[in-house]
């Protein structure tokens, strides 16, 4: 079944303490990006990524990093956390942009609910 | 800047009813547009999507329809079920330079469909 698994799917935590939250896709995609969502502010794009190692920073990316060594895996890395920062994260894969003829559809994981104490 | 907006924030109608739902953009320079679905507690499902040199696209019971000229988007439901309830977003991909590595999401609608 192709999916986008993310995890964990909850997560609270503590100011300043390092945190991953994974990605996962298994349709061999070669974009995938990361967006969270609050309330009255609809999605914001923190980071995304074009193919293996070639990473860019969206609308929201400050107190956020990400890699991409492996095309199927795309983690979330917040260094040090601040209540700022909870919200709802989403992770997200296409098979490509941008190329006449082909097709965008984004496939979107369950999403991540983080909360910063 | 994009911005995409989305009228109304909320919605209430009784099941069979047909409703039309709105998105607006103010950069009419888009590459595509998407409309998703989002139950609660549950990631998007995509829907629709509409290259910018189509007008319309059609999947079962919902039809989409992009004015690019005027930056507008409508989603039409027929014949709603109480199934139908979800929150509707609608994101558009611009067509030049780093915009087109990005999705703008609108707030969405909130739809309630009542038995």
């Amino acid at each position: 079944e192709a999916q986008v698994t993310q995890n964990p799917r909850y997560l609270i935590t503590v100011t300043g303490k390092k945190l991953t939250v994974t990605c996962s896709q298994n349709m061999n995609h070669e974009y995938m990006s990361w967006y969270r969502q609050d309330p009255g502010l609809g999605l914001r794009q923190i980071y995304y990524s074009m193919n293996v190692e070639v990473t860019d920073k969206g609308d929201v990316p400050e107190g956020y990093k990400v890699s991409r060594k492996e095309k199927r895996n795309f983690p979330l890395i917040l260094e040090s956390p601040s209540p700022n920062q909870t919200s709802l994260y989403f992770c997200a894969s296409s098979s490509s942009i941008g190329l006449a003829g082909l097709t965008d559809t984004q496939y979107f994981g369950p999403g991540t609910r983080l909360t910063v104490l | 800047k994009q911005e995409v907006t989305q009228i109304p924030a909320a919605l209430s109608v009784p099941e069979g009813e047909n409703l039309v739902l709105n998105c607006s953009f103010t950069d009419s320079a888009i590459y595509n547009l998407q409309w998703f679905r989002q139950d609660p507690g549950k990631g998007l499902t995509s829907l629709l999507l509409i290259q910018s040199s189509q007008r319309e696209q059609t999947s079962g019971r919902l039809n989409a329809s992009l004015d690019k000229s005027s930056g507008r988007s409508t989603l039409y439901i027929a014949a709603s079920q109480p199934g139908d309830s979800a929150t509707y977003l609608c994101a558009v991909r611009g067509s030049y330079g780093g915009a087109t590595n990005k999705l703008i999401f609108g707030t969405g609608t909130l739809l309630a469909v009542q038995p």
